[in-house]
């Protein structure tokens, strides 16, 4: 069983759906990133949590830390929403653990 | 700024061949990372250097060397690599408080052995 684990591998919506990405990890952590990356490669820094919710414009992550849970929502999603979206906590000594990452597609 | 740069966007070798990676932030970091990712997987980790000095080498063979001469830059070099390492190689940095300081990546380096 991988440390992180994200659900669903796979996601395709229509256009403007609200969308909701699941990550549950086994271990203890510092903090909790999501992460998204476009095809092409560029990986970008969407979250950085230890507690909570925090929102940034359509996007929004939650915490659990008693339950081990995190989700990352997307409100109105948009075709430029596409990407591979990767959560990943922390465990101290600049080290990330990786979960496999959520593939969505937004269609028109 | 808060950018990573990195060159070359696209690496063709041979296995025979010697090239480096080089990745540069302008950010104040003084930690900075190497991963390695193939297609449709996570990155994984395979350096990291914290105020210049290598901390963290995840049992990376030895034809992979890292380097950091300053605070700024960190190359990759390559030397006598396989097929097999193909792959997006991507570099990253962040102020060295842990797993709990955000990651800033580069655009990454397609590299191809052929």
């Amino acid at each position: 069983k991988n440390e992180v684990e994200q659900s669903p591998q796979n996601l395709t919506a229509q256009e403007g759906e609200f969308i909701t990405i699941n990550c549950s990890y086994s271990v203890g952590i510092s903090a909790l990133h999501w992460l998204q990356q476009h095809p092409g490669g560029g990986i970008v820094s969407l979250f950085m949590l230890s507690s909570g919710k925090k929102k940034h414009g359509r996007l929004i992550a939650t915490i659990n830390i008693q339950e081990k849970h995190s989700s990352l929502h997307i409100t109105a999603s948009h075709p430029r929403d596409s990407a591979v979206y990767i959560c990943a906590v922390g465990q101290g000594a600049q080290k990330l653990v990786f979960g496999q990452g959520t593939r969505l597609t937004i269609n028109p | 700024d808060t950018e990573v740069t990195q060159t070359p966007k696209h690496l063709v070798m041979g296995m025979t061949n010697k090239k480096s990676l080089k990745c540069e932030q302008h950010m104040g970091h003084r930690a900075m990372y190497w991963y390695k990712q193939k297609a449709k997987k996570p990155p994984e980790l395979m350096f990291v250097y914290s105020y210049e000095k290598l901390s963290i080498n995840e049992s990376v063979p030895s034809r992979f060397s890292p380097e950091c001469p300053n605070s700024s830059l960190l190359n990759l070099h390559l030397h006598a690599l396989q097929p097999e390492d193909s792959a997006l190689y991507l570099c990253a940095s962040s102020h060295p408080g842990g797993g709990d300081s955000e990651q800033y990546f580069g655009p990454g380096t397609r590299l191809t052995v052929t």
